[in-house]
């Protein structure tokens, strides 16, 4: 079983456009994460959310809402897609707790606006 | 900004020893190491951690300097497959981020 997953793996879609990426996390882990690679490869935190809390917002533009219906799932919504949206976003999840916290990441979903 | 600094660009022969050095002298005593690598566009991969003392697992192994201002992952038989952008970072529990760098990029030759 896949640790951290994402749907799609892929998304191409018209700019204005609004589209859902999906993340499910089957480790327990009480804290999940969204980061955002563009093309520089620049690995940036966007959002954390723990026990579905939202704890991190890196200043993101309000276009993007993430909504965590459990703390197995985080899911991030944007509104009226731009041609700077396209990049890959990797999910993460961890547990809180006294000392290191590993995140571990799924595989990414490539978006690419046209 | 990130907290660490690591070389752009790193070769190492197929079945060597890759060490892959990273500094990071503002680090504070609660901070830990961490080390991940991204091969391809693959999600960010778990390699190993560490706070004062050296670690070893299954896929490396971590050293880090007395004064932790500095560390050195060591993949012991480097392959082909081991090829990725590596990076360090520094974070203590309740930050709820990573700051990732630049990292570095290794290349095993054959």
């Amino acid at each position: 079983d896949t640790a951290v997953s994402q749907t799609p793996k892929y998304l191409v879609t018209q700019m204005g456009n609004d589209k859902s990426i999906k993340c499910e996390q089957n480790l327990g882990h009480d804290t999940m994460y969204w980061y955002k690679q563009d093309s520089k490869k620049f690995l940036k935190i966007m959002f954390s959310y723990n026990n579905k809390e939202l704890i991190i917002n890196e200043t993101v533009p309000n276009r993007f809402s993430p909504k965590s219906p459990d703390k197995a799932h985080l899911n991030l919504h944007i509104n009226s897609l731009e041609l700077g949206d396209s990049a890959v976003y990797f999910c993460a999840s961890s547990q809180m707790g006294q000392g290191a916290d590993t995140q571990y990441f799924g595989p990414g979903t490539r978006l690419t606006v046209l | 900004d990130a907290k660490t600094t690591q070389p752009p660009s790193m070769d190492c022969a197929e079945g060597r020893a890759a060490n892959l050095p990273c500094n990071h002298s503002t680090i504070s005593g609660n901070e830990y190491v961490y080390w991940y690598r991204q091969i391809h566009s693959q999600g960010p991969q778990y390699i190993i951690h560490g706070l004062k003392n050296n670690e070893t697992n299954e896929m490396a192994s971590l050293i880090i300097t007395e004064d932790r201002k500095s560390s050195t992952l060591i993949l012991p038989h480097a392959t082909l497959r081991d090829t990725a952008v590596y990076y360090c970072i520094v974070t203590f529990s309740g930050t709820y981020k990573y700051i990732f760098g630049t990292g570095t990029r290794l290349k095993v030759l054959a």
